[in-house]
């Protein structure tokens, strides 16, 4: 299994402000995934981080509103930029391993006022 | 379009009753289906995860089934405890190239005393 952790695990923001969500796994993994989950509904991709290369958006979701890092192995952030209301969710951080295995951290809880 | 659908939304009962959740889904081609289990604030947690050949798997009082002809699956929890009050999400996985999940909307678990 895999043990992720999140920082923040949660955080009430301004409208208008950047927000930038940390994900360290205990393991090297080479895919890393985030999503969102708006309030009573389940989880949305937001994209693929991968090692070494560009991230991979869903439809729907940008670079320029989703910036990700993926600076080695274990070690991914999120960040959440020019926020309105609308960002409020849970966003998670995911991992695959052995090519089906997927485990998720424990999200942080955005609200944006 | 790949869709994953459960029911019901949510489901109230009482501790020590068994219960049956339910998942039907159009995905294709079909890899595996998962079942998690997500605590309120918190990340989802696998349960059990099916393959093609495998018709039923069990984790302690949770036991899924897998109909592939049919494209359902069931997940059975026995002797329900207040503990297992939580949101259970069928996940099924597409078996082309990367991470193709699809997420059903969760069915809503509450166990009174």
């Amino acid at each position: 299994s895999a043990v992720i952790s999140q920082k923040p695990s949660r955080d009430i923001c301004q409208r208008g402000t950047s927000l930038t969500i940390q994900c360290q796994v205990d393991s090297q993994v080479t895919m890393m995934f985030w999503y969102r989950q708006q309030p009573g509904q389940s989880l949305t991709l937001i994209a693929t981080a991968n090692q070494g290369s560009e991230a991979t958006y869903e439809s729907g979701f940008v670079i320029d509103k989703f910036p990700i890092s993926r600076p080695n192995l274990t070690f991914s952030t999120l960040t959440v930029s020019n926020m309105s209301p609308e960002d409020s969710s849970i966003y998670l951080c995911s991992v695959a391993l052995r090519g089906v295995e997927q485990f998720f951290g424990p999200g942080t809880r955005l609200t944006v006022l | 379009k790949n869709q994953v659908e459960q029911s019901p939304q949510s489901l109230i009962i009482l501790e020590g009753k068994n219960c049956t959740l339910q998942c039907n889904y159009t995905v294709s081609p079909f890899s595996n289906l998962r079942w998690y289990k997500q605590d309120t604030g918190r990340g989802p947690v696998s349960l059990t995860i099916m393959t093609f050949s495998e018709n039923t798997k069990s984790n302690g009082r949770y036991t899924a089934t897998l109909d592939a002809d049919t494209k359902q699956s069931s997940l059975h929890i026995t002797a329900s405890q207040l503990s297992d009050s939580a949101s259970y999400i069928c996940v099924v996985s597409a078996g082309n190239a990367g991470n193709m999940l699809t997420f059903g909307g969760g069915t809503r678990l509450m166990v009174k005393p």
